[in-house]
């Protein structure tokens, strides 16, 4: 779905760099999620935001940290990446002022630490 | 600690069976109850949402079946066919608290043989 971009699609870094993840979204969504996904333990949020003056810690925050540039855009910074940081990266958006809770994915971002 | 338990983690089944996948949740503040469906290199995209105000709920070939007392709930897969074969993700949610997000099982993954 093309309404929720990521950028980049792939990456590989060296233990010790900051790397930034970047979402954009065209749907006019207030909110906006960056989860993380592994193998076996599912998606777990790592930060959630309501507008763009309010930014949530979810349930693995540490070592991240993000940004809301804008309602469109909400990037995911890791500021020393170390190799546990290896994972599938998803940003998601939803809009509760319509009542409806779906939330929409991008197409993922895999990162990988050596 | 984890909220919603999804099982089984895997499961294999031939074109035209039902496979059954299970979640079971602790919150009882949870009122919305989404699955999620997701193919390889994408993002995971909503397939079917229930509410406890009902046992049951259908859409095509995929049904929710909802057990309020007993907090569980699960998504049954009718003539399944070898484009079903994906990960497929529970979820739950307060949907009237302010501070709304999805919280999600691990996930299963079905395939389903020709």
């Amino acid at each position: 779905d093309a309404d929720v971009t990521q950028t980049p699609r792939n990456r590989i870094t060296k233990t010790g760099k900051r790397i930034m993840l970047e979402c954009s979204q065209t749907k006019g969504h207030d909110r906006m999620y960056w989860y993380r996904q592994d193998p076996g333990l599912g998606l777990r949020l790592i930060y959630y935001s309501f507008d763009v003056k309010d930014i949530n810690k979810g349930e693995i925050s540490d070592g991240y940290s993000v940004s809301r540039q804008a309602q469109a855009k909400f990037s995911l910074s890791l500021e020393s990446a170390i190799p546990n940081q290896t994972a599938l990266y998803f940003c998601a958006t939803s809009d509760l002022g319509t009542g409806k809770h779906e939330q929409f994915f991008g197409p993922g971002t895999r990162l990988t630490v050596l | 600690q984890q909220q919603v338990k999804q099982s089984p983690q895997s499961l294999i089944v031939q074109k035209g069976g039902i496979p059954i996948i299970n979640c079971a949740y602790e919150n009882t503040a949870f009122d919305y109850f989404p699955w999620y469906q997701q193919f390889p290199g994408k993002g995971p995209a909503l397939l079917i949402a229930i509410r406890p105000d009902v046992s049951e709920k259908k859409e095509g070939r995929f049904t929710i079946s909802f057990n309020k007392s007993a907090k569980q709930f699960s998504l049954h897969i009718m003539d399944s066919q070898p484009g079903d074969s994906a990960t497929y993700f529970c979820a739950a949610s307060n949907s009237g608290g302010s501070n709304y997000k999805l919280t999600f099982g691990k996930g299963t993954l079905l395939t389903v043989n020709p």
